[in-house]
C-alpha cells in the first residue's frame, strides 16, 4: 500500500528550464512533506519541505508547491543545471516512520 | 567525520548466512532509524530508536532481522539466515529531535546486501 506516490520515473530537461517533479499521496493526515535528493553510491540528502499550513516554500532555485485537496505536491527547480542530475524522492512522515516515494530519476541536459 | 557512517558499504553473503549491518548516526542525534531500499524503489522503514530504546519495529519483514542500539549511539543491523530476497540496501539516517515529524533525517551511504 503505496502512501506516497511518484508516477513518473524519470524526466530529462533541457539546462537552464524549468524541472517540475511530482508526488501524490493518499493519507490526509499527513502534515509535513520533505523532497530528498539522491546521488548514486550515496544516501538521501535532504532538500526541501513544506508543512501542510503552507501551499508554498522557496529555497533559492528549489520551491516546492502543496495542494491539500489533491493531496499533490511538486517540486520546481529553475533554472535546471546539470548538477541537478539525480534522484528525486519525496516523503512524509506519520508517527516514527518516513515513507517515501519510489523516485523520479531527472537528467538535465547540458 | 560530521555526516552518517555505515560500514561495510558492500556486502556479499551467502544464502544462509547471518550478516551484521554497522552505523554510526551522527554524534548527538537522538533518533535513528533502518531503512531498506530495493532496486528501483524509496526506502521502506524498518526500525526506528530513540536514543537506545528500539521503540518501532513494525517494518521489519521477519523475525530474521534483528536491530540493536545498546549505548543509544551506534546500531547494528542483523539479518539471520539470509535470503535471495534480503538483497538491497540498506539505509541508516539518524535525526536532532526525537520525532520523526519534526526534522529532516540525514542518512549514510548505505550498505549494499548481495545475497547469492
Amino acid at each position: 500500500d503505496q502512501q506516497v506516490k511518484q508516477n513518473s520515473p524519470s524526466l530529462s530537461v533541457q539546462e537552464g528550464r524549468i524541472s517540475i517533479l511530482n508526488c501524490d499521496y493518499t493519507n490526509s493526515m499527513f502534515d509535513y512533506f520533505l523532497w530528498y535528493k539522491k546521488y548514486p553510491a550515496e544516501g538521501p540528502t535532504f532538500l526541501i519541505s513544506i508543512s501542510s499550513i503552507k501551499d508554498k516554500n522557496e529555497d533559492g532555485r528549489f520551491t516546492v508547491f502543496l495542494n491539500k485537496s489533491a493531496k499533490h505536491l511538486s517540486l520546481h527547480i529553475v533554472p535546471s543545471q546539470p548538477g541537478d542530475s539525480a534522484v528525486y524522492f519525496c516523503a512524509a512522515p506519520s508517527g516514527n516512520q518516513f515513507y517515501f516515494g519510489t523516485g523520479t530519476s531527472l537528467t538535465v541536459i547540458p | 567525520g560530521a555526516g552518517v557512517s555505515q560500514s561495510p558499504r558492500y556486502k556479499v553473503a551467502k544464502r544462509g548466512q547471518d550478516v551484521a549491518l554497522r552505523c554510526d548516526p551522527i554524534s548527538g542525534h537522538v533518533s535513528l532509524f533502518w531503512y531498506q531500499q530495493a532496486l528501483g524503489q524509496g526506502p521502506e522503514f524498518l526500525t526506528y530508536f530513540q536514543n537506545e530504546a528500539q521503540l518501532d519495529k513494525s517494518g521489519l519483514p521477519s523475525d530474521r532481522f534483528f536491530a540493536e542500539r545498546p549505548e543509544g549511539s551506534v546500531s547494528t543491523l542483523k539479518i539471520q539466515r539470509t535470503q535471495q530476497e534480503d538483497s538491497a540496501v540498506y539505509l541508516c539516517a539518524s535525526s536532532l529531535e526525537s520525532s520523526a515529524s519534526v526534522s529532516a533525517q540525514y542518512f549514510g551511504p548505505g550498505t549494499r546486501l548481495t545475497v547469492l
